[in-house]
């Protein structure tokens, strides 16, 4: 398995302006993830970050909103734009293992906007 | 499209009672199946997953899951509660062989009561 970081952990934050969430991970790991979690429902997939390349966005997720950087096999950034009360939720990190076909989960961010 | 149906979005059971929580999914090949766990204010921990081979599966904090192919099943059991047991679970299901997208399902939330 990894061991994955979060920054920050929670953090409030006013309307209109952006927050920068960060992912580390311990090992080297092609496939990273960000999801949502909005207050009491599930997991939605925003999308899918590999080394050296741009990130892949699922639907109803726009870059310009979320852009994401994945600098190296290690790292990546989640950055929420223009933020709204409705962007409140969970901000999950998480890598495929390598050799596992499975995915590992980071703490999370907690978000509140105001 | 795959997709995964937890129908219990809460449970409640007493400490020392046995415990089953329910999971059906849909998907069009071989499915890569996972239970996670989430306790208040944490990320997902994986209890268990199955890929192929022996259909009852073993995790970790004496959870096991069984694999149902004819009922599109992966219920998740336990034998007996602990009080720390008491958190949200999320049963998930995915392709495997490289990148999957992992759906997850809506979640049931267990509560131990003395």
């Amino acid at each position: 398995s990894a061991v994955i970081s979060q920054k920050p952990s929670r953090d409030i934050c006013q309307r209109g302006t952006s927050l920068t969430i960060q992912c580390q991970v311990d090992s080297q790991v092609t496939m990273m993830f960000w999801y949502r979690q909005q207050p009491g429902q599930s997991l939605t997939l925003i999308a899918t970050a590999n080394q050296g390349s741009e990130a892949t966005y699922e639907s109803g997720f726009v870059i310009d909103k979320f852009p994401i950087s994945r600098p190296n096999l290690t790292f990546s950034t989640l950055t929420v734009s223009n933020m709204s009360p409705e962007d409140s939720s969970i901000y999950l990190c998480s890598v495929e293992s390598n050799r596992e076909d499975t995915q590992y989960f980071g703490p999370g961010t907690r978000l509140t906007v105001l | 499209a795959q997709s995964v149906t937890q129908p219990d979005i809460h449970i409640t059971v007493s400490e020392g009672a046995s415990l089953e929580l329910r999971c059906n999914y849909s998907y069009g090949a071989t499915p890569y199946l996972f239970w996670y766990v989430q306790s208040p204010g944490q990320g997902l921990q994986l209890l268990l997953k199955y890929f192929s081979g022996d259909t009852l599966v073993q995790g970790i904090k004496g959870f096991e899951a069984e694999f149902k192919r004819s009922q599109s099943s992966f219920n998740l059991r336990k034998p007996s509660v602990h009080w720390s047991d008491a958190a949200e679970y999320f049963c998930a299901v995915g392709g495997g062989g490289g990148y999957q997208k992992v759906t997850f399902g809506t979640g049931t939330k267990l509560q131990v009561i003395p």
